[in-house]
């Protein structure tokens, strides 16, 4: 069964670097989401994204923040300039013209 | 903006109980509706959608909907031990495809052996 796949699964950085988490949405969808969890939070929008550009973005997700679909396959969230708040579980969703988001299984950034 | 919420939990029922989890939504005007499982350091799994009023049934899995009142339910028979999780409630913001999703807190589950 297809699914969502994100990379890494952890990655560990310092206050001020530059993140970049990675996903590949299932193959035939065409709308693309990411989310955030911060420990014990709820699960928060950041932004969405279809036909290469964002379509909706949360308050969060400010100017150190920015996605992009490099090719064919790759859906990635950039974060310029990590800060303490930023740790946080990030979950990429992908749907098809459907209602239901299939999620991928995270990527835990924790920015020391 | 809008609010989903899940106010009950933690729950805590035996094996082989029914657990019932309810959940709450702001917008009157919001139709389709989704739960999904969360295991403790996993991400989101979709297990039910629902988009009319009344009861779908998947497996052990029951989701009601009651549009009237602004509530949607999920209700797990035979509960085991690998139900346990957190159980998340979310509804898209608005009807196009393009909608996020707003996600209630959740309620945790245990289901005691």
């Amino acid at each position: 069964e297809p699914e969502v796949t994100q990379t890494p699964s952890h990655q560990v950085t310092q206050m001020g670097q530059e993140v970049i988490l990675r996903c590949v949405p299932i193959s035939n969808h065409l709308y693309f989401y990411w989310y955030r969890q911060i420990l014990g939070q709820k699960v928060e929008f950041l932004v969405s994204f279809y036909n290469n550009e964002i379509s909706e973005k949360s308050e969060i997700f400010d100017d150190q923040f920015s996605v992009e679909r490099p090719d064919g396959s790759n859906f990635t969230l950039k974060i310029r300039s990590t800060k303490l708040e930023d740790s946080a579980m990030y979950f990429c969703a992908s749907k098809d013209s459907y209602y239901e988001q299939y999620f991928g299984p995270g990527t835990r950034l924790t920015v020391t | 903006q809008k609010e989903v919420e899940q106010n009950s939990g933690p729950l805590s029922v035996p094996e082989g109980a029914i657990a019932s989890l309810n959940c709450t939504y702001s917008d009157r005007g919001s139709q389709s509706f989704f739960w999904y499982r969360q295991y403790s350091g996993k991400s989101p799994e979709l297990i039910m959608s629902i988009y009319s009023n009344g009861d779908k049934e998947d497996g052990r899995f029951t989701a009601q909907l009651n549009k009237a009142s602004q509530y949607v339910s999920l209700l797990i028979r035979d509960s085991q031990p690998s139900d346990s999780a957190t159980y998340l409630c979310a509804v898209p913001d608005y009807t196009g495809a393009n909608s996020k999703l707003t996600f209630g807190k959740g309620i945790t589950l245990s289901v005691r052996p």
